[in-house]
């Protein structure tokens, strides 16, 4: 099946900075979602990207799917301790029915 | 609304044992799935639905077994417990054709 390679696996910023991470794939992906997991907790959708090239924003953060819809992106802007947790992007096959993640990033935030 | 509803929240059982972790959901959703959740792993699937009496494999599918015989009800029986299947477990549930996917609050299972 599709695999999605997710970098990088562990990042550590001061509170402010900024942080990204990557999600790409060797083949053309449906589409591509986004999670958010804290520590102890479960995974929570923050957004969905279809189309070749789609940039979506919700407040610090900034979502795009690449052009040939092969890659993805997250990035925060000027980091919060609240954004601490494991960001996962997840592809969807084009049947509907499974759900592949990448490996996740696991963010850590010093404030 | 209780979302997607998971039990037990922990167990411990030994070698050998069964024992099947129980997914409620309420939203009337079709598709649900369990994911199994292990460090620096990300999540795998293990099994998921389409709807009600149809089940398909995942990613790692061996020592489990799942059953649909409502749209509310997906249960995961382990039917050997393997020590390799400590893991946390995640029932997981949506609309069919990729809408938001929401997660129960995960199962935490030890086997010794």
């Amino acid at each position: 099946g599709q695999q999605v390679m997710q970098i990088p696996q562990y990042q550590h910023v001061q509170e402010g900075e900024d942080f990204t991470t990557y999600c790409n794939s060797s083949t053309t992906l449906s589409n591509i979602q986004w999670y958010k997991q804290r520590p102890g907790g479960h995974p929570v959708f923050l957004i969905q990207l279809v189309k070749s090239g789609e940039v979506k924003k919700q407040k610090r953060l900034t979502f795009q799917f690449g052009e040939a819809k092969k890659n993805s992106s997250l990035h925060i802007t000027a980091t919060q301790t609240t954004d601490v947790g494991t960001y996962f992007c997840a592809e969807i096959e084009t049947s509907g029915s499974r759900l592949t993640f990448g490996e996740g990033t696991q963010l850590t935030v010093n404030p | 609304n209780a979302g997607v509803t998971q039990t037990p929240k922990f167990q411990v059982l030994k070698t050998g044992q069964s024992m099947t972790l129980q997914c409620a959901q309420d939203m009337n959703h079709e598709y649900m799935s369990w994911y199994r959740q292990d460090p620096g792993m990300g999540l795998r699937l293990i099994h998921y639905s389409v709807g009600a009496g149809i089940t398909d494999q995942g990613e790692v599918p061996n020592g489990y077994n799942v059953s649909r015989s409502t749209t509310e009800d997906f249960p995961l029986r382990l039917l050997s417990a393997a020590p390799s299947q400590t893991s946390v477990y995640f029932c997981a549930s949506s609309y069919v054709r990729g809408n938001t996917i929401y997660f129960g609050e995960g199962s935490w299972l030890t086997v010794v």
